[in-house]
């Protein structure tokens, strides 16, 4: 069966600071990976999604970058954190498009 | 006016009530999906939808293509139904949320 792992769990970072959030997903190939993002009081928001390694494509101009270092490895990044980066971050993995995502368990993420 | 609007922001049940909340959209969709996301945050898809209708259990999803509309049914609502319950819209690889629906569902 397919599961989805993200880490950390929970993460307390201060301003100007980097990030690297990881996401891996187990028991399926060639999965389409994506990021979100889900701002305190606001609606989920995609961030990045990928449908190969390397391949990466951006929703919203940010402070963050995304990288798919190998076929079922998706991370995201940035090199200074901004206060609005504060969040809780998902990823999700689907066969194709359009399909069912599956979503990781997330990371709460506080700038201070 | 945001492309996926989800009614009502707020829903309160008592036990064993049947709920319906509702999501319309002004865009172009490849599928719809419903989704519920728990209080610690965890999300779980609960159906994906590109026409008709869908069952699981006691929870019922219907699309309208033509009127861009989606209703997401639960019939006998318990409180471990409590959650967010979040409308999405896929066109290729973009997906565009509503806002949610917080139900609360009281014993």
């Amino acid at each position: 069966s397919q599961t989805i792992h993200q880490w950390p769990a929970t993460l307390v970072q201060p301003v100007g600071s980097p990030l690297s959030l990881e996401c891996t997903v187990e028991g399926t190939s060639n999965p389409n990976l994506y990021w979100y993002r889900q701002a305190a009081g606001r609606g989920l928001q995609l961030l990045f999604y990928s449908v190969g390694i390397g391949q990466i494509s951006s929703e919203v101009p940010q402070n963050l970058s995304a990288s798919r270092p190998q076929d079922r490895q998706f991370i995201l990044s940035s090199k200074k954190l901004l206060l609005s980066d504060s969040g809780f971050y998902l990823c999700a993995w689907s066969v194709s498009q359009p399909d069912t995502q599956y979503f990781g368990p997330g990371t709460r993420l506080t700038v201070l | 006016k945001n492309e996926v609007e989800q009614s009502p922001q707020n829903l309160t049940a008592q036990e064993g009530e049947f709920i319906t909340i509702n999501c319309s959209y002004s865009v172009g969709i490849s599928a719809l999906h419903w989704l519920q996301q728990h209080p610690g945050g965890g999300i779980v898809s609960l159906f994906m939808l590109s026409s008709g209708k869908k069952k699981h259990g006691r929870l019922i999803a219907t699309i309208n293509i033509q009127e861009k509309h989606s209703s997401l049914h639960i019939t006998a609502s318990h409180p471990r139904d409590s959650a967010v319950y979040i409308c999405a819209v896929l066109n290729n690889n973009d997906m565009r949320f509503g806002a949610g629906t917080r139900l609360t569902v009281k014993p």
